[in-house]
Parts: C-alpha cells; sequence; structure tokens
C-alpha cells in the first residue's frame, strides 16, 4: 500500500515558467513533510519541509504548499532553470514512528531552455 | 564542509559473494540509515542505528546486516549477494531529535555478476 503517491512520473516545463510537483498521502498521522531533489548517479539532496502546523514554507525559489484536509502538498519553484532538472521525491514522516521516512516514487523534471 | 560520504560509489560484486558498503558522516548525527532504491522507485529504508541502537524493518532480508563501530561509521554487509540485489544504496543520517530531516550520501551502485 503506498502511503505517498506522486502521480505524474514526468513533467516538463518552459525554462521561467512555474513548475508543480504534486505529492498526495494516505497516513493522517503524518506530520512532517519532505521534498529532495535527486540527479543521476548522485544520493537525493534536501530542498524544503513543512510541518504539519503550517501550509506553506518558502525557500528562495522554492514554495512546498501543504493542504491537511485533502492530504495533498506541492512543490512550486519559480522561476524554472534547466540546473532544476532531476527527480523531485516527496517524503513524509510521523511522530512515533522510530523515524521512518515514506518515499513517493520521484517526479522527472525536465525544464526546457 | 559537514557531509555524509560512501564508498565505494560504484561497486561490482559476484552472485554469492558476501560485499560490503561504508558510510561515513561528520555532522556528528545521532542516526544514521540505509536504504536501497531499485530503477525508478521510491528509496526503500532497509534499517537504522539510533546511537548504537539497531532497528531492523521488518521486511528486511536477513542476507542485509549491518555495522555500526562509531557514531561516524556504519556499515552494510550482504552476506550472499544475489541478482535481486543489484541497486543503488543510500547512507543517510538524522540528529535523532524530533522532526527530522534526513541528510543523504551520493549512493554506491552496486552491480552483481
Amino acid at each position: 500500500d503506498q502511503q505517498v503517491k506522486q502521480n505524474s512520473p514526468s513533467l516538463s516545463v518552459q525554462e521561467g515558467r512555474i513548475s508543480i510537483l504534486n505529492c498526495d498521502y494516505t497516513n493522517s498521522m503524518f506530520d512532517y513533510f519532505l521534498w529532495y531533489k535527486k540527479y543521476p548517479a548522485e544520493g537525493p539532496t534536501f530542498l524544503i519541509s513543512i510541518s504539519s502546523i503550517k501550509d506553506k514554507n518558502e525557500d528562495g525559489r522554492f514554495t512546498v504548499f501543504l493542504n491537511k484536509s485533502a492530504k495533498h502538498l506541492s512543490l512550486h519553484i519559480v522561476p524554472s532553470q534547466p540546473g532544476d532538472s532531476a527527480v523531485y521525491f516527496c517524503a513524509a514522516s510521523a511522530s512515533g514512528s522510530a523515524r521512518q521516512l515514506t518515499f513517493g516514487s520521484g517526479t522527472q523534471l525536465t525544464v526546457l531552455p | 564542509d559537514a557531509m555524509v560520504i560512501q564508498n565505494p560509489r560504484y561497486q561490482v560484486t559476484q552472485f554469492g559473494k558476501p560485499v560490503t558498503l561504508s558510510c561515513s558522516q561528520t555532522l556528528n548525527h545521532n542516526v544514521m540509515y540505509w536504504y536501497q532504491q531499485k530503477s525508478s522507485q521510491a528509496p526503500k529504508l532497509l534499517f537504522h542505528y539510533y546511537d548504537k541502537d539497531f532497528n531492523n524493518e521488518a521486511d528486511t532480508p536477513d542476507n542485509f546486516q549491518s555495522r555500526r563501530p562509531n557514531t561516524s561509521f556504519c556499515f552494510l554487509d550482504i552476506r550472499s549477494p544475489g541478482l535481486g540485489d543489484a541497486a543503488m544504496y543510500l547512507c543517510a543520517t538524522s540528529i535523532g531529535v524530533g522532526q527530522e530531516t534526513q541528510y543523504f550520501g551520493p549512493g554506491t551502485r552496486l552491480l552483481v555478476l
């Protein structure tokens, strides 16, 4: 049972435009959410996180939105740059879950110059 | 720079021949994790150490073992690698307090011949 789902395996966006990556979850116990970026042959790099007490967190070009009632979060990248082309993973954890992160299957973002 | 280091980056072994992957960290984090990631899939947690306390995931095969001789180092031992164990192996660390971000190393890609 996939508790964290990224339904779009790929997304292409023009340079300078907004990229929106989506993630849905089913476990209502999740209270901390993270986005990671992964280049080929490298480990995931932490991008941004959000706690369930917030609905938005912003860091430069990256903004994460959390809609708890819909069990949905999204990552917005504005403006998108070619260097943002990578696989983006959404991850979630629950307090008292022995520190386990549950990952989505990832979305390949391609930013076209 | 504080970081998570994995050696080697690429490892080739033979079917059934034991192999050890290593991870070290300069972040002084209490928790170290090992994940397995196969192509186009989410990283799958194998086990983690909180300090010296070992926590195995229920579905991690017995073929996979881990050692953490000190805070900085953690090893993944695959006792008898099968073809299905070919994957990227990711090491991660976290502080060990509250809602946590995990920081990943670059990974070791294992090939089993």
